[in-house]
């Protein structure tokens, strides 16, 4: 099966641009993840979409990230406007959101550098 | 809070080496845990969970809830198992929630 596409790979802005990145998943997977990877942390979930619906988004800076599954397909998250610190690696998943414990397949991430 | 520690930044063993990468977890009930691995230029991916009870690649986890620890082992490391490893836990509260640990980065050198 073809896997989570991301893009783009690379990004890089100035402070207080805007940006957004895609992410379409495996076929068939109900549920969506978009994790924020600072250089040496581990992934750190930022919202979680079952369909096309929001089912946690408690670690999302809503003041600045916005995300959107429409159809409960691809899926789009905004920054705007940035800051330094989202400098980061942007991860999006995918699961097929059965009940229990599912394995996240992941994107291969795109990289902000915000200057 | 639930909570993922991995204590290790870095690993370096030789090869042929046993290895050991640690993990507690912070969790009052029933947890899952897994282990994930990124090998260089690679995606992050499942190595595996410990419901499974299976051997990936070599590689072996026990889910200790006394002592709160799920740590990866193999008795003999590889040069292609030089990655950074995450452990992670996961729960239910009317859907699936996951928590990351730092992640260990492995190098076996020959």
């Amino acid at each position: 099966e073809a896997g989570v596409a991301q893009s783009p790979r690379y990004k890089i802005i100035e402070k207080r641009q805007s940006v957004a990145f895609w992410c379409n998943p495996i076929s068939g997977h109900a549920t969506l993840y978009w994790y924020q990877q600072i250089l040496g942390q581990g992934p750190k979930l930022l919202i979680q979409f079952q369909n096309n619906g929001v089912v946690d988004d408690s670690q999302l800076p809503k003041d600045r990230f916005s995300a959107e599954r429409l159809k409960g397909v691809d899926s789009t998250l905004k920054i705007q406007p940035a800051k330094l610190e989202d400098s980061a690696v942007y991860l999006c998943a995918s699961s097929h959101g059965l009940a229990g414990m599912d394995e996240q397949f992941f994107g291969p991430g795109t990289r902000l550098t915000v200057l | 809070a639930q909570r993922v520690t991995q204590p290790e930044k870095l690993l370096s063993v030789f090869k042929g080496a046993p290895v050991e990468l640690k993990c507690n977890y912070s969790y009052s009930g029933s947890p899952e845990l897994f282990w994930y691995v990124q090998y260089s230029r690679q995606r992050l991916q499942l190595l595996l969970r410990h419901i499974s009870r299976e051997s990936i690649k070599g590689f072996t986890a026990d889910l200790n809830k006394g002592e709160t620890s799920f740590h990866l082992k193999k008795p003999f490391a590889q040069e292609e198992d030089s990655a950074m490893y995450y452990c992670a836990l996961s729960w239910i509260t009317g859907f699936q929630k996951l928590v990351f640990g730092t992640g260990t980065r492995l190098l076996v050198s020959p």
